[in-house]
């Protein structure tokens, strides 16, 4: 069975304090890995698609990596505004299967 | 651009009410998406057009009725709703069935 998992459930950092989130998966041939952003009460906003193992992404303070297992999504230095739910999705046949997700605190 | 645009932003309705949630994108895009997402959950697909057909119905009660009327637009009609219907409807378009989703702002539902 197709099947994303994202931890951690949720990350409280200081404003400057670089993590990681990570996101491991299982599909039966991948067709793509999406990352996106959520602020409550709004729609997802697009991040990156990474496709194959070693793929690297990068977009201001944030870098997503791929292997053949999971995803991270790198933040550093992160500012309060990146405060927000980061959503990890495959393709899985022609179906988008998300993750739970990780909901990101950052205090200044 | 990869702005999805959806209306209403809010919609409040009573259990025996007919309303319209409508959906929008000039991105060319062939294939456009309806999601469902209750609170502090992943969205939960409900219907998928591909080249303005119907091509995924995940078992969505009928209540649920999804058109789309061109390449650009989609819409679902809500009729009989319930309460647990209640969420934050969201719209997504990709430039085919498998490629990059884009998410328009959401539709808040409430159903009373």
């Amino acid at each position: 069975e197709d099947q994303v998992t994202q931890s951690p459930e949720a990350l409280r950092l200081q404003e400057g304090e670089s993590s990681s989130l990570n996101c491991s998966y299982t599909v039966s041939g991948l067709r793509g890995l999406f990352w996106y952003r959520q602020d409550p009460g709004k729609g997802p906003e697009f991040l990156f698609t990474l496709y194959s193992a070693g793929e690297e992404k990068e977009k201001e303070r944030l870098k997503a990596t791929l292997t053949k297992k999971e995803s991270f999504l790198h933040i550093t230095a992160p500012k309060p505004e990146d405060s927000a739910t980061y959503l990890c999705a495959v393709q899985a046949g022609n179906k988008l299967v998300f993750g739970a997700g990780t909901i990101l605190r950052v205090k200044s | 651009d990869t702005e999805v645009t959806q209306t209403p932003k809010h919609l409040v309705m009573g259990m025996t009410n007919k309303k319209s949630l409508k959906c929008e994108q000039h991105m060319g895009h062939r294939a456009m998406y309806w999601y469902k997402q209750k609170a502090k959950k992943p969205p939960e697909l409900m219907f998928v057009y591909s080249y303005e057909k119907l091509s995924i119905n995940e078992s969505v009660p009928s209540r649920f009725s999804p058109e789309c009327p061109n390449s650009s637009l989609l819409n679902l009609h809500l009729h009989a709703l319930q309460p647990e219907d209640s969420a934050l409807y969201l719209c997504a378009s990709s430039r085919v069935r498998t490629d990059t989703q884009y998410f328009g702002p959401g539709t808040r539902l409430t159903v009373l």
